[in-house]
């Protein structure tokens, strides 16, 4: 099994760009999360799914949407990437509430 | 909503001593205190976690405690080894059900 993983590990972009964040898990997890770790901020909720079908706003929404494509992936897209976006992103999935959060590796992403 | 603290943010320990991190929560219907551990350039790991109704749990060199009454829960690794060098964060899961994690805590174990 893979885990979670995550495309692609490092990224630039100039402001006003856009790009999607890839997310898979292959342990049939019901949920699914976007965080942002930012220095001496630990991580951030940006959005997550509880389940297929379903996506709601976390503690940091603002500039991001997202997309849960099946029960395995989860996308995450900044429409006009601004410099406040330069962070670690990292995808999780977990069986469901409560329970052991799987994260990925991270994406490096740098706004110019 | 819920808001986690966590503390010291560095913490410098020579091998074979033990270590404890400290965090405060605020939201009294959190019932899910996971630790993580993450390592340089990867995704955090679960390490250990304790649910409300317990106010202790071990796993070999690694223990938390939990005080539900003071809103508190701390780390204990204990004969800490270089390979323990790593950010530990704390979390706590609140009403709604999504995890808040503290700042995190930068462990260095020096042989």
């Amino acid at each position: 099994n893979a885990g979670v993983t995550q495309t692609p590990k490092f990224q630039v972009l100039k402001t006003g760009q856009s790009m999607t964040l890839q997310c898979a898990q292959d342990m049939n997890h019901n949920s699914m999360y976007w965080y942002r770790q930012d220095p001496g901020m630990g991580l951030r909720l940006i959005y997550y799914s509880a389940s297929e079908g379903t996506t709601d706003k976390g503690e940091v929404p603002n500039g991001y949407n997202v997309s849960r494509l099946n029960k395995r992936e989860f996308s995450l897209r900044l429409e006009s990437a601004a410099p406040s976006q330069t962070s670690v992103y990292f995808c999780a999935s977990s069986e469901g509430w409560g329970n052991e959060q799987f994260f990925g590796p991270g994406t490096r992403l740098t706004v110019l | 909503g819920e808001n986690v603290e966590q503390h010291p943010s560095t913490l410098s320990v020579q091998e074979g001593d033990s270590a404890v991190i400290k965090c405060t929560y605020s939201d009294s219907a959190s019932n899910y205190f996971p630790w993580y551990k993450q390592e340089l350039g990867k995704g955090p790991q679960l390490i250990i976690d304790i649910r409300s109704n317990v106010g202790e749990k071990k796993d070999q060199r690694i223990a938390v405690t939990l005080n539900k009454t003071a809103k508190h829960f701390s780390l204990h690794i204990t004969e800490t080894q270089p390979e323990d060098s790593a950010v530990y964060f704390c979390a706590a899961s609140g009403s709604f059900q999504k995890l808040v994690f503290g700042t995190g805590t930068r462990l260095l174990v020096s042989p």
